[in-house]
């Protein structure tokens, strides 16, 4: 089954407390992508990658690091996580750049709460 | 600055009416414009897309119209059904060497059996 598949779904954890926030897609995608949902903020992009060793950042990748090292993986990596950082995040991938079909797959969403 | 307003946040339709989300944009680059859905507890789908140098594209009970003019984009569903009970977003992107696809804030929609 073709799928986005994050991890954790859900996690609780503590201000400077590093952690990282797996993705991994099974469609042999080039871009990937990862977004955070707040309310009444909508989606905003954190980083994107238009494939292996090339990121870059999106509209809010303060407090944030990616690394794609390999095509099926796009890891999002808080190394020092702050109360604000408290989010619901999503990662994407797709075949190539959207193109007009927009054909973004997203996966299931990871709910990540900082005390 | 916000590019892409979705200023109603949310919306009740009677099931078998129709529902019109609207969408406004600043950002004249913008040529692809897209429709997500998203379910509680889910990540979004995409729903449908507009190239810029149509006005309406239809498919099923889904039919998205752009005003290029106005820099406006509507999504109607005729008729709503329950299971249409969703946020959807509208994501308009640049397709000239802009690799960000742009979400506005979201409209609720609540389809009232």
């Amino acid at each position: 089954e073709a799928q986005v598949t994050q991890n954790p779904r859900y996690l609780i954890t503590v201000t400077g407390k590093k952690l990282t926030v797996t993705c991994s897609q099974n469609m042999n995608h080039e871009y990937m992508s990862w977004y955070r949902q707040d309310p009444g903020l909508g989606l905003r992009q954190i980083y994107y990658s238009m494939n292996v060793e090339v990121t870059d950042k999106g509209d809010v990748p303060e407090g944030y690091k990616v690394s794609r090292k390999e095509k099926r993986n796009f890891p999002l990596i808080l190394e020092s996580p702050s109360p604000n950082q408290t989010s619901l995040y999503f990662c994407a991938s797709s075949l190539f750049w959207t193109g007009p079909r927009g054909e973004l797959f997203f996966g299931e969403g990871s709910r990540l709460t900082v005390l | 600055d916000q590019q892409v307003k979705q200023n109603s946040p949310s919306l009740s339709v009677q099931e078998g009416r129709i529902s019109i989300l609207n969408c406004d944009y600043t950002n004249s680059m913008f040529d692809y414009f897209l429709w997500y859905k998203k379910y509680p507890a889910e990540g979004p789908t995409f729903l449908i897309s507009i190239s810029s140098i149509k006005d309406k594209n239809e498919d099923g009970r889904f039919t998205v119209f752009l005003n290029k003019s106005a820099k406006h984009l509507s999504l109607h569903i005729v008729p709503s059904q329950p299971g249409d009970s969703a946020v959807y977003f509208c994501a308009p992107y640049s397709g000239a060497g802009s690799y960000q696809l742009t979400f506005g804030k979201g409209t609720k929609l609540s389809v009232i059996p």
